[in-house]
Formats: structure tokens, C-alpha cells, sequence
């Protein structure tokens, strides 16, 4: 069974970069899918984008200009970028995997999750 | 871009009742519907994917139904560990996106 860690800064100040890791265990991140996923407090779950092990990346058009994510087949890691934060962005941050289902392996569903990690902006 | 709303917000039973829970979308995700439970203070878990099918692990209690716009969640019999937030989540189109919840709680 896979299992996903965020890791990362748990404050970032208004106008910075908030940058998180995710680490893969107990799988190969090749050859799926891997998204993050932000919940801001009292609010719904809202997907940021997605990276393929190849690289390959999209994103939220709400974010898009902001967002940017990269992977490390190395380390068994992917991470994400978001620049210029403000107190919109404080959230509780998840990395998922992208539910493969036989062939098609961008399903845009969420099977495994890490526990999330809680990004607060503020100065 | 679609959007999900979901009734009730909150749904108030008692274990061993049916829970009915209903999620809408704004125009049609055909059959492209996700449910997840999340408990307090973890990662939602992927219940059912395409509307109606059951996620790896997940006890056959929990059954999905609908197509188009309009989505249903049913727990024919509520145990405990159920009692949790759920929500929906399409595939429709880009972006995906969820909706806001329902809580099930205690009555």
C-alpha cells in the first residue's frame, strides 16, 4: 500500500513562496499520477494541479499562474510551488495519487492521500 | 467549470439508520462522480469512483447511483465509524473539483 508524507514549512509570510514535498513510500512514484490538493479552513477540498513521473504537469486555472511542480523519481518525491501567498492560501495542504484503473491511469480520482500538512500565510 | 452543491449539509441519525446523501452538479459530469469520507482531522478516503463503484476495501453498505446531474449516496445501515463528513467530487471536465460536504453526524 502506498503511503504519501507532506513535508515543509508550516508558516510562510504574505508575498513569499510556499514550497512543500511529497514522499512516496511503499511504491514506485513511475509510472502514475500525483496531485496536490488544498482544504482552506471551514471551506471545500480544492485540487491546485497534477504531475505525471515524467514531468508532465497541469494546473487549476485559478492558480495556474502561481503553481509550479516538479518531481524527483530519485527520491520518490514530488513537490509544489506557489508563489506570491497571501491569507487566501493558509489551508491544510494534501498530496494524493491519481487512482490508476487498469489502462487509464489519469482517472482524476484520489485513492491514496497523505495526512496533510497545515500552511498557515501570515506575517 | 461545473459546480457541486451537496444536501443536506448536515444529516443528523443513528446508527443502524439508511443515510440518503445527494450531490448536484451544475451541468452534466455524465457518470463521472466521486465520493470520499473524511473524519476528523484526516485525509478523505475514496469511497466510490463513476458514480456507483466501490472502491478497493470499502464495505458494500455504501452503494452510489446517478448519472448526468444528479448524484446519490446511500449507507443502508450507519455504523459507527461512519458517522464523518462526505464529499463528492467530478471528473467532468477541467478542472475537477469538489463539492462542499455533508456532515453526518449524531442525532
Amino acid at each position: 500500500q502506498v503511503q504519501l508524507q507532506e513535508s515543509g514549512p508550516g508558516l510562510v509570510k504574505p508575498s513569499e513562496t510556499l514550497s512543500l514535498t511529497c514522499t512516496v513510500s511503499g511504491g514506485s512514484i513511475a509510472p502514475y499520477y500525483w496531485s496536490w490538493i488544498r482544504q482552506p479552513p471551514g471551506k471545500e477540498l480544492e485540487f491546485i494541479g497534477y504531475i505525471f513521473y515524467s514531468g508532465t504537469t497541469n494546473y487549476n486555472p485559478s492558480l495556474k499562474s502561481r503553481v509550479t511542480m516538479s518531481v524527483d523519481t530519485s527520491k520518490n518525491q514530488f513537490s509544489l510551488k506557489l508563489s506570491s501567498v497571501n491569507a487566501a492560501d493558509t489551508a491544510v495542504y494534501y498530496c494524493a495519487r491519481i487512482f490508476p484503473r487498469g489502462n487509464d491511469i489519469l482517472t482524476y480520482y484520489f485513492d491514496s492521500w497523505g495526512q496533510g500538512t497545515q500552511v498557515t500565510v501570515s506575517s | 467549470e461545473i459546480v457541486l452543491t451537496q444536501s443536506p449539509a448536515t444529516l443528523s441519525l443513528s446508527p443502524g439508520e439508511r443515510a440518503t446523501l445527494s450531490c448536484r452538479a451544475s451541468q452534466s459530469v455524465y457518470t463521472y462522480l466521486a465520493w470520499y469520507q473524511q473524519q476528523p482531522g484526516q485525509a478523505p478516503r475514496l469511497l466510490l469512483y463513476d458514480a456507483s463503484k466501490r472502491a478497493t476495501g470499502i464495505p458494500a453498505r455504501f452503494s452510489g447511483s446517478g448519472s448526468g446531474t444528479d448524484f446519490t449516496l446511500t449507507i443502508s445501515s450507519l455504523q459507527p465509524e461512519d458517522f464523518a463528513v462526505y464529499y463528492c467530487q467530478h471528473r467532468g471536465s477541467w478542472p475537477p473539483s469538489f463539492g462542499p460536504g455533508t456532515t453526518v453526524d449524531f442525532k
